[in-house]
């Protein structure tokens, strides 16, 4: 069974970092691109940011440009995204989810509950 | 960037009944590259069509993709008690971006 745990959320202030993580578990790790998905309360979801199995392609939402980088570590099946200079626009349920293939793919197969990130002072 | 438009907002009707969920795109987008999800309040989406038209594993056959171009649509042939929630299409086009529509909310009558 694809499990995918976010952790890392929290309360910060603007213009703060935050790091999320991702465990994955229940399939092959390094055979799939992985994306960051978040959903600001009460609204619909927007892509951030997507990676290929080995790295070599990544892509970001023009409104988290600059400030977020994705990265994973394949030896420990996890997925992170270092989000600097916050803004109170980036407060979101942020998940984590698996792509088909393993280039950054045409959808989101399965999906992790998300973690909490609040934007405020 | 490529903007997909979801009608109607909300649909109201009840089991039993048959749902038709549009999403439009204001650029023609590639039938592999159209997407659907479903959400329930508190719940991680779930993927139920990619490619416009292919049932995503485990999703029942009372779900049915299609469309090509601009316009694609999500049906619920018979909707059961489980399937009211909020379905969102979704994209994938160049420059490696992906867009979500707005959402409509399936709501019971």
């Amino acid at each position: 069974e694809v499990q995918l745990v976010e952790s890392g959320g929290g309360l910060v202030q603007p213009g703060r970092s935050l790091r999320l993580s991702c465990a994955a578990s229940g399939f092959t790790f390094d055979d799939y691109a992985m994306h960051w998905v978040r959903q600001a309360p009460g609204k619909g979801l927007e892509w951030v940011s997507g990676i290929s199995w080995n790295s070599g392609s990544i892509g970001y939402a023009d409104s988290v440009k600059g400030r977020f980088t994705i990265s994973r570590d394949n030896a420990k099946n996890s997925l992170y995204l270092q989000m600097n200079s916050l803004r109170a626009e980036d407060t979101a349920l942020y998940y984590c989810a698996k792509a088909g293939e393993q280039w950054l793919g045409e959808f989101f197969d399965y999906w992790g509950q998300g973690t909490l990130v609040t934007v405020s002072s | 960037e490529i903007v997909l438009t979801q009608s109607p907002g909300t649909l109201s009707l009840s089991p039993g009944e048959r749902a038709t969920l549009s999403c439009r795109a204001s650029q023609s987008v590639s039938s592999s590259y159209l997407a659907w999800y479903q959400q329930k309040p508190g719940q991680a989406p779930r993927l139920l069509i990619y490619g416009a038209s292919s049932r995503a594993t485990g999703i029942p056959d009372r779900f049915s993709g299609s469309g090509s171009g601009t316009d694609f649509t999500l049906t619920i042939s018979r909707l059961e008690p489980e399937d009211f929630a909020v379905y969102y299409c979704q994209q994938y086009g160049s420059s490696q971006r992906y867009t979500f529509g707005q959402g409509t909310k399936l709501e019971i009558k």
